[in-house]
C-alpha cells in the first residue's frame, strides 16, 4: 500500500529565517506530487506540483520554491520566511492527469507558525 | 474566474440527525467533483469523485449528488455521529490537468 509522509509535523520559525519542508512517497514509482498550503479559515492553495524529477510547475508567485531531487521526494523551501507565510502546508500525491480522475492522496501536513 | 463556493460555513446538528452540504461551483472546463472530510489538524481524506456523466454515488453514509446543468453539487450526511465532526470540503477539477480547486469547506460539528 502507498503511504505519505511529511516532516516536521510542527515547526515555528521567526521572520526571515529558512525553511524546508520534505515530503516523502512510499509504494508507488514516478508519481504526480503537490505542494498545498491551507490558511486559516481559506480553502487549500495549491503552490506547486511536479510530475517527474526535476519538473516543477509553480502556481503562486512567492518567495517559496520548490525541488524533487529523488522521484518520490519533494521539497518545499523559502531563503527568508514571511509572517504571510504561516499556515498548514499539506503535500499529496496521485497517479497521473491523464485518463483520470485519479485520486489526490495527502499528507498529515506541516502546522508552520511564523514569529 | 474558476470559484468554488461552499454554504453553509459551519453547522451545529445533533447526533444521530441527518445534514445536507452544498457546492457550488463556477469551473470550466470541468472535469470531476470530489468531496473530502477533514479532520481538525489532519489531511483531507476523499469521500467521493464524480465525474459529468454521475449525478449520485455513495460512500457508507455519505451520498453525493451533482447537477452539471445547474453546477451544483451537495453532500449529504446520514444519522450522523460524533466522528463525523470535521470540515467537508467540494474541490473541483479543471480539464484534464489534474489541478484542483477547492472550496473553503463546510465545519460541522456533531454534538451528542
Amino acid at each position: 500500500s502507498q503511504t505519505i509522509h511529511q516532516w516536521p509535523a510542527t515547526l515555528v520559525q521567526p521572520v526571515g529565517s529558512p525553511l524546508s519542508l520534505e515530503c516523502t512517497v512510499e509504494g508507488t514509482s514516478n508519481p504526480n506530487l503537490y505542494w498545498y498550503r491551507q490558511a486559516a479559515g481559506r480553502g487549500l492553495q495549491l503552490l506547486f506540483y511536479s510530475v517527474g524529477i526535476g519538473q516543477i510547475s509553480s502556481e503562486v508567485p512567492q518567495n517559496l520554491s520548490a525541488s524533487r531531487p529523488q522521484d518520490r521526494q519533494f521539497i518545499l523551501s523559502s531563503k527568508k520566511l514571511l509572517l504571510s507565510d504561516s499556515g498548514f502546508y499539506l503535500c499529496a500525491w496521485s497517479r497521473g492527469t491523464s485518463g483520470g480522475p485519479y485520486e489526490q492522496y495527502f499528507g498529515p501536513g506541516t502546522r508552520l507558525t511564523v514569529t | 474566474k474558476n470559484q468554488v463556493e461552499q454554504s453553509p460555513q459551519s453547522l451545529i446538528i445533533l447526533e444521530g440527525k441527518n445534514c445536507t452540504l452544498q457546492c457550488n461551483y463556477t469551473v470550466s472546463p470541468f472535469s470531476n467533483l470530489r468531496w473530502y472530510k477533514q479532520d481538525t489538524g489532519r489531511g483531507p481524506v476523499s469521500l467521493t469523485i464524480m465525474t459529468f456523466s454521475e449525478n449520485t454515488k455513495s460512500n457508507g453514509r455519505y451520498t453525493a449528488t451533482l447537477d452539471a446543468d445547474t453546477k451544483q453539487s451537495s453532500l449529504h450526511i446520514t444519522a450522523s455521529q460524533l466522528s463525523d465532526s470535521a470540515s467537508y470540503i467540494c474541490v473541483v477539477s479543471s480539464g484534464n490537468t489534474g489541478k484542483l480547486i477547492f472550496g473553503q469547506g463546510t465545519t460541522l460539528q456533531v454534538k451528542p
